[in-house]
């Protein structure tokens, strides 16, 4: 199957720790990217490759990987932190995959 | 710092063909895979497809018959083309700059995405 499934809501307090699991046979092969997406506006890239995370993204969030699940960790979780995640993957013949996506809200 | 600026129509009648273009602003299509994804309204995201900067092309298998993905580097700019539009295809499309390299892939940056509502 070339699905990723992820958690459809999570909630953590201000100041505590999240993750966030992305779980698909895919993802055996491919590392996943990982996006945060705040209502009215388009996705932006915060974690990709093993723990990568692009210029202006906090040191809060981080990835990690392990068999067909791969993780977005939150650290020290903050108000702006609220938002749609989604990860990203590809199948194996090459075709773009997106996860279920995960609504966080941080109380 | 390079940005995608999309435009295209946002309302369509059944049957229409939906055609929206991306303009790279401020990088170069060398190395990269230029994307399209979609979002229907209150859903996840959905990969469409993309095309290399050499333009080759892959497609979602459940929209391949429909859609058809194209590059003009005179222009800088890519588009995306989907036919015989339904209501199913209502979504808020995004084109995205992508890289797909060996076990890894991303989309950044995003264009600020199109409204796409198909109602007779």
């Amino acid at each position: 199957s070339s699905e990723l499934t992820q958690d459809p809501a999570v909630s953590v307090a201000l100041g505590q720790t999240v993750r966030i699991t992305c779980q698909g046979d895919s993802l055996r092969g491919y590392y996943a990217s990982w996006y945060q997406q705040k209502p009215g506006q388009a996705p932006v890239l915060v974690i990709y490759g093993e723990n990568n995370r692009p210029s202006g993204i906090p040191d809060r969030f981080s990835g990690s990987s392990s068999g067909n699940t791969a993780s977005l960790t939150i650290t020290g979780s903050q108000a702006e932190d609220e938002a749609d995640y989604y990860c990203h993957s590809r199948d194996s013949s090459g075709n773009g995959v997106f996860g279920t996506g995960t609504k966080v809200t941080v109380l | 710092q390079m940005h995608l600026q999309q435009w295209g129509a946002g309302l369509l009648k059944p049957s229409e063909t939906l055609s929206l273009t991306c303009v790279l602003n401020g990088g170069s299509f060398s190395g990269y895979y230029w994307s399209w994804i979609r979002q229907p309204p209150g859903k996840g995201l959905e990969w469409i497809g993309e095309i290399s900067h050499t333009g080759n092309t892959n497609y979602n298998p459940s929209l391949k018959s429909r859609v058809t993905i194209s590059l003009d580097t005179s222009k800088d700019q890519f588009s995306l083309r989907l036919s015989s539009v339904t209501a199913a295809d209502t979504a808020l499309y995004y084109c995205a700059r992508g890289l797909y390299a060996s076990n890894i892939n991303w989309f950044y940056p995003w264009g600020q995405g199109t409204l796409v509502t198909v109602s007779s």
